[in-house]
């Protein structure tokens, strides 16, 4: 596609509930990243997938944060068991090489854990 | 690792007159600089980026500066308009390695009329 597609674009959830974002990065690009923006905050680093490496996961704030990459393209962000401390807008990136040269964001998934 | 510190957190300036937001990083081997504007229910794009290789480059109203001794980068818009308002959020970069871009904590820029 022409840009980074996310979705849902808003999601609802109850607390104790899991819920699946999903990211279709451009056609071509190898890097994939989540980010995590909690309201008035900045922009926090979760997880980055490249090519066929093992993810860097270092930025996942607990286990029941967990993320896929389906055949080096479409990725998923799961969150199990969700907590009110969830709540934020989801980021999700992507870039042509193994650099970070030229993210390409989408417009995000804002969760809401009621 | 990189940490990226970003002053001031919030901006209000005239329109037409001159906005300055700046940054400061920790890894001195840090060589990509972008910066990123984030209008409101939308994702951060880049609006422009430096390397370490110059220390200035700019594009019409938006110029970044980079002082690599002092380890910090800042980004200028002059003339402002109303269309420039928005959360505006700095990053390093070491762009040879396979890694992740750290942010500052961004800095919401208030144009007034």
């Amino acid at each position: 596609g022409a840009g980074v597609s996310q979705s849902p674009s808003n999601k609802v959830t109850e607390k104790g509930k899991d819920v699946e974002l999903r990211c279709d990065p451009i056609s071509g690009h190898t890097a994939l990243y989540w980010y995590r923006q909690s309201l008035g905050q900045g922009l926090e680093f979760l997880i980055y997938f490249q090519g066929n490496s093992a993810p860097d996961k270092s930025g996942l704030p607990s286990d029941r944060f967990s993320a896929e990459r389906t055949g080096g393209s479409v990725s998923t962000l799961t969150i199990q068991r969700t907590q009110q401390e969830d709540s934020a807008v989801y980021l999700c990136a992507s870039s042509p090489r193994q650099v970070a040269y030229g993210y390409t964001f989408g417009s995000g998934t804002r969760l809401t854990v009621v | 690792g990189e940490n990226v510190e970003q002053h001031p957190s919030t901006l209000s300036v005239q329109e037409g007159d001159s906005a300055v937001i700046k940054c400061t990083y920790s890894d001195s081997a840090s060589n990509y600089f972008p910066w990123y504007k984030q209008e409101l229910g939308k994702g951060p794009q880049l609006i422009i980026d430096i390397r370490s290789n110059v220390g200035e480059k700019k594009d019409q109203r938006i110029a970044v500066t980079l002082n690599k001794t002092a380890k910090h980068f800042s980004l200028h818009i002059t003339e402002t308009q109303p269309e420039d308002s928005a959360v505006y959020f700095c990053a390093a970069f070491l762009y040879s390695s396979a890694s992740k871009i750290i942010f500052g904590s961004g800095t919401r820029l208030s144009i007034r009329p």
